[in-house]
């Protein structure tokens, strides 16, 4: 069965430094969209894409955020300047077509780790 | 402000039991509802999704019921397993995509 993918599995960096995420979505999908959740806390929407663009946005997605699809495969999520805060599991989706009824497959996630 | 409530916070049951987890939102506009199956250390698994038109929706043992009136939805789960045990979470959408989750409730089904 096809699934989401995503590397490193675990990433330990220093306040300050850039990170880049990386997630392999379903093949045949169209929608892309990257989730925090803090340990403990409850899982945050970041943000969605679609054809190249992002879709929708929330306002944890600041500045210091940014994500590519920098060819047909893979789907990443940049960290400018990490912040003490930003430790926390990362997750990668994707969908097929973005609709109401549409079903989100999630990856593994990535636990990242601000020192 | 969007916000999802879920209770119970935490429920342990034994093996074989059927229990009923809650989920109060306020997301408006209200376009779909979703529960999510999220083992410790994992990611979310989708179990149904109801879009506002819809009442009720079974996969397997899980039934979703939706009531947009009264902004409430309930998870069922029927003769539960050890394999259920894990964080039920509750997600509101509204207009524009961007959901609204909940806190979830953490599930130990006991033998």
């Amino acid at each position: 069965e096809p699934e989401v993918t995503q590397t490193p599995s675990h990433q330990v960096t220093q306040m300050g430094q850039e990170v880049i995420l990386r997630c392999v979505p379903i093949s045949n999908h169209l929608y892309f969209y990257w989730y925090r959740q803090i340990l403990g806390q409850k899982v945050e929407f970041l943000v969605s894409f679609y054809n190249n663009e992002i879709s929708e946005k929330s306002e944890i997605f600041d500045d210091q955020f940014s994500v590519e699809r920098p060819d047909g495969s893979n789907f990443t999520l940049k960290i400018r300047s990490t912040k003490l805060e930003d430790s926390a599991m990362y997750f990668c989706a994707s969908s097929a077509t973005g609709t109401l009824g549409d079903t989100q497959y999630f990856g593994p996630g990535t636990r990242l780790t601000v020192l | 402000k969007n916000q999802v409530e879920q209770s119970p916070q935490s429920l342990i049951i034994l093996e074989g039991k059927n229990c009923t987890l809650q989920c109060n939102y306020t997301v408006s506009p209200f376009s779909n509802l979703r529960w999510y199956k999220q083992d410790t250390g994992r990611g979310p698994v989708s179990l149904t999704i109801m879009t506002f038109s819809e009442n009720t929706k079974s996969n397997g043992r899980y039934t979703a019921t939706l009531d947009a009136d009264t902004k409430q939805s309930s998870l069922h789960i029927t003769a539960s397993q050890l394999s259920d045990s894990a964080s039920y979470i509750c997600v509101a959408s509204g207009g524009s995509y961007i959901p609204t989750f909940g806190r979830g409730t953490s599930l130990i089904v006991h033998p």
